[in-house]
């Protein structure tokens, strides 16, 4: 079974501190994509960041980027310098077209 | 250009009734996804098509659920006998092409009393 774990329910950070979600999933396969999209309470999903498996080198977006370990089957998301406006649910996802998403961490930024 | 659209944002039915959700992908994408996210969870996948065809309906709970996109570009979910479990925000997406980042919709929240 295809799955995604996201063990921090919620969480939260002072302003312009980092801040790193954790996300575990589980594959049989080999090549997939990995991404990291962000809900906030208007309910649109919008893609924060992602990450092609069979590359090495771990992606990075401005403030955001991942520590991928493909053997670990682990993708965490670091966003530094924490802006306000990054308060949202936080979704990991894996997939191909049939993408499998977390449960999600709700992370509020603190002023 | 304009995101993903769906309509309505919001529906209310009651047991037993049959609703139709529509999607409105981004003009030229090619690929289309149902998910249904219910409260305090994230997104499941329904069904994606390339095209007009559906590529994968396993998300597909039970036979209460279908969907079509017959001239490749808007999409409806309709669902029949509509039971209280259903109730749940249903996400559409699409794609250029698969896999591809998807763009998602606003949602629309049902809600079976």
């Amino acid at each position: 079974a295809q799955t995604v774990t996201q063990s921090q329910p919620e969480m939260s950070v002072q302003e312009a501190e980092t801040v790193t979600l954790s996300c575990t999933y589980d594959t049989s396969e080999s090549n997939y994509y990995l991404f990291w999209y962000k809900q906030p309470p208007s309910r649109q999903m919008i893609l924060v960041i992602r990450q092609e498996a069979y590359k090495q080198q771990n992606a990075t977006e401005n403030r955001f980027s991942v520590n991928f370990q493909k053997a670990a089957k682990s993708f965490s998301l670091k966003i530094s310098d924490s802006q306000l406006g990054d308060t949202a649910m936080y979704f990991c996802a894996f997939g191909n077209n049939d993408m499998r998403f977390g449960a999600g961490t709700r992370l509020t930024v603190k002023p | 250009g304009a995101g993903v659209s769906q309509t309505p944002s919001n529906k209310v039915t009651e047991k037993g009734k049959y609703v139709e959700l529509r999607c409105d992908p981004i003009s030229g994408h090619t690929a289309l996804y149902w998910y249904r996210q219910s409260l305090g969870q994230g997104p499941e996948f329904l069904i994606y098509f390339q095209g007009t065809g559906a590529a994968d309906d396993s998300g597909l709970p039970n036979d209460r659920f279908f969907a079509v996109r017959p001239e490749g570009s808007v999409s409806t979910l309709k669902i029949q006998r509509t039971e209280r479990g259903d109730s749940a925000v249903y996400l559409c997406a699409s794609s250029f092409g698969t896999p591809n980042e998807q763009f998602f919709g606003p949602g629309t929240r049902l809600t079976v009393l």
